[in-house]
């Protein structure tokens, strides 16, 4: 199974309004990334968060780690159209991988303006 | 920078025809990895080279599989033969380190009649 599952696997909002997303993963991590894909293009990085972070913010995203329960959250706040797209989280599988990412199923997000 | 470069953006072939999809990496990246994006199985990885050298190819589906990174500017993913069941979008992507960001390229779709 994937390393990272992302909830909701559907998320439709209001513009203006935040939007969170969730991912969970199973093993141990170095870090975490957070990737966003618009429809037909390739994945384009968001933010890493690192295992002994908490928090991180990066302009109106702002992504937590909790690695006790083995999960992040992505918060975009004051959502815009362009926002719309879908965002996976991946890990690391931590110090016994060999340097793969294991990505999320993701999760799409729909902003209405 | 033009970022990473794939080619054939899009590719349509018939059963049992060999297919190869290029790949130049960003200048400098020593990482390459090469992965599959369909709606059933999501997104996932295939092969990953290091400096050149296949590090982990467990995600290659079966032996019609091959790839190559003959210099640290350009990677080959090949089909043969062909079957629908391989219709899908791969990506390539890179990095400067195996853990840091990765880079994706546009995609090649890939269409298996």
């Amino acid at each position: 199974s994937q390393q990272g599952e992302e909830d909701p696997q559907a998320l439709s909002i209001q513009e203006g309004e935040n939007a969170t997303m969730n991912c969970s993963y199973k093993t141990s991590i170095n870090n975490l990334q957070w990737y966003r894909q618009n429809s037909g293009r390739g994945l384009v990085h968001l933010i890493l968060i690192r295992s002994n972070e908490r928090e991180k913010h990066s302009g109106r995203l702002r992504v937590t780690l909790d690695t006790s329960k083995k999960s992040s959250s992505l918060l975009i706040t004051a959502s815009r159209a362009a926002d719309t797209a879908s965002y996976f989280c991946a890990t690391d599988g931590g110090s016994g991988n060999t340097g793969k990412l294991i990505f999320g199923q993701g999760t799409t997000l729909q902003v209405k303006p | 920078d033009a970022g990473v470069i794939q080619s054939p953006r899009h590719e349509v072939t018939e059963m049992g025809q060999e297919v190869t999809l290029r790949c130049k990496p960003i200048s400098g990246h020593n990482s390459l990895f090469w992965y599959r994006q369909t709606m059933m199985r999501g997104l996932e990885l295939l092969i990953y080279f290091n400096n050149n050298v296949p590090i982990d190819d467990s995600g290659m589906p079966e032996d019609r599989f091959s790839a190559k990174m003959p210099n640290a500017s350009f990677s080959t993913l090949k089909i043969q033969p062909s079957e629908p069941r391989d219709s899908a979008v791969y990506f390539c992507a890179s990095s400067l380190r195996t853990y840091n960001e990765q880079f994706f390229g546009p995609g090649t779709r890939l269409t298996v009649l």
